[in-house]
């Protein structure tokens, strides 16, 4: 049972638009989403986070938007730029319960020239 | 700083070997956490490590074993191999009281033949 649902595989934006990768749960349970990037041979990197009191989290071109009600939650890139490109993993935990975090599969992000 | 770094690469085991998968923590940071990613498939996550004892599980049988050292260095190991344990063995570690924000190694390659 997938508690973490990246539906899209992968995602081709144009550079300078905006990306938006999304990403749904289905435990209520948990209480904190992260984002990471990953690369070709390389360890994910945490990207940013979202605390379930929040709805919105910016850094710099990143925001996490998150909707509780509908346990969905969306990183936004703008603008795009080619080193974006990566996988992008979705995952939460449930601070409260334990410190397990459950990733997504993936968000593959292609940024065109 | 150096960040979190594991050990071999890459290693090409057949059915029914043990194997010992080794990562050292960023410096400062007292939790690891191991995870197993599939190809195509998110970290999955399968035990933490915090002040040299288990803390936490994931739904990994008891052959998937660990160890974590005086100085926060963790060894993986994996016995009775089977052809389904092929994936990516990521280590991760996080500082004190920071138990979501992980920084991941760049991961050992297994192969089981």
């Amino acid at each position: 049972d997938q508690q973490v649902k990246q539906n899209s595989p992968s995602l081709s934006v144009q550079e300078g638009r905006i990306s938006i990768l999304n990403c749904d749960y289905t435990n209520s349970m948990f209480d904190y989403f992260l984002w990471y990037k990953k690369y070709p041979a390389e360890g994910p990197t945490f990207l940013i986070s979202i605390s379930s009191i929040k709805d919105k989290n910016e850094d710099g071109r990143f925001t996490v938007f998150l909707n509780k009600s509908a346990k969905h939650l969306s990183l936004h890139i703008v603008p795009s730029q080619p080193g974006d490109s990566a996988v992008y993993f979705c995952a939460a935990s449930a601070m409260n319960r334990d410190d397990k975090i459950i990733f997504g599969k993936g968000t593959r992000l292609h940024i065109l020239p | 700083e150096t960040g979190v770094t594991q050990s071999p690469t890459h290693l090409i085991k057949t059915r029914g070997q043990q194997v010992t998968l080794r990562c050292s923590s960023q410096s400062g940071h007292n939790t690891v956490s191991w995870y197993q990613q599939a190809l195509g498939q998110g970290p999955q996550f399968i035990f933490q490590y915090y002040r040299e004892e288990e803390n936490g599980r994931g739904n990994f049988p008891p052959r998937f074993s660990g160890l974590q050292f005086p100085n926060y260095s963790s060894e993986l190991n994996v016995n009775a191999l089977e052809l389904d344990d092929s994936a990516l063995y990521l280590c991760a570690s996080s500082p004190p009281l920071t138990y979501n924000e992980q920084f991941f190694g760049p991961g050992t390659r297994l192969t089981v033949l």
